[in-house]
């Protein structure tokens, strides 16, 4: 177990519609980043945040969006689907210099 | 920026035999640098790391050493397993707190009995 929990584990939903994935990193991590793994992509960086504020932005589309609250814990949200958002959307956390980051199991999605 | 170029696989060995896997990376700076593991079904997972020059990581009998003159972290292992089965990913992370770790395309290793 990382320490590092993302909800929902699947998620099914319609072209169009709206998502939020969550994550919730390990006790103490500020750092809370969002990668997304498709097959024909391999592991994607979408965006970084360290303490609250966004640090990097990856391959991430405008209709993504994401966020870390006060009590790090974050989210991703994803807006007017499409079947080739379908993927599996990772989580992980870091703290530290030198930290490695610590990934969740995943949200799987499947946009049908 | 930074990049990590990793070889691309799939890498097909049969049981016992050596692996290497190449990774190179650039970055300013010193970085920290990972190898990760993703096995079929599941999350990535560490499994070794160096944060400074000619550190050696080590785990489950995989090694990786980290050579600033040739900026590369092979991952290496003397006898792989069936089990050894999985995505490996190369990755590095700058210095300072808010970092990005940033990783390689990965690499497919399948061993075969």
């Amino acid at each position: 177990d990382s320490g590092v929990t993302q909800t929902p584990k699947h998620l099914i939903t319609a072209t169009g519609q709206r998502v939020t994935l969550r994550c919730s990193p390990r006790s103490g991590d500020l750092s809370v980043y969002w990668y997304q793994q498709s097959l024909d992509q391999g592991l994607q960086f979408l965006i970084h945040y360290y303490n609250g504020e966004e640090r990097a932005k990856g391959n991430i589309l405008e209709r993504f969006s994401a966020q870390q609250f006060p009590d790090l814990h974050s989210e991703l949200n994803l807006s007017s689907l499409e079947l080739g958002d379908s993927a599996l959307y990772f989580c992980a956390s870091s703290a530290g210099q030198v930290g490695e980051a610590f990934f969740g199991q995943g949200t799987r999605l499947t946009v049908v | 920026g930074n990049s990590v170029t990793q070889m691309e696989g799939p890498v097909t060995l049969s049981e016992e035999a050596f692996l290497t896997i190449n990774c190179t990376y650039t970055a300013t700076g010193y970085p920290s640098l990972f190898w990760y593991v993703q096995y079929p079904g599941e999350g990535l997972q560490l499994l070794l790391k160096a944060t400074k020059a000619d550190d050696k990581g080590s785990n489950k009998g995989f090694e990786a050493t980290y050579r600033k003159e040739t900026t590369s972290f092979h991952l290496e292992k003397g006898s792989v397993q069936v089990s050894d089965s999985a995505v490996y990913f190369c990755a590095l992370k700058g210095n300072g707190g808010y970092q990005k770790v940033t990783f390689g395309i990965g690499t497919k290793l399948q061993v075969i009995p």
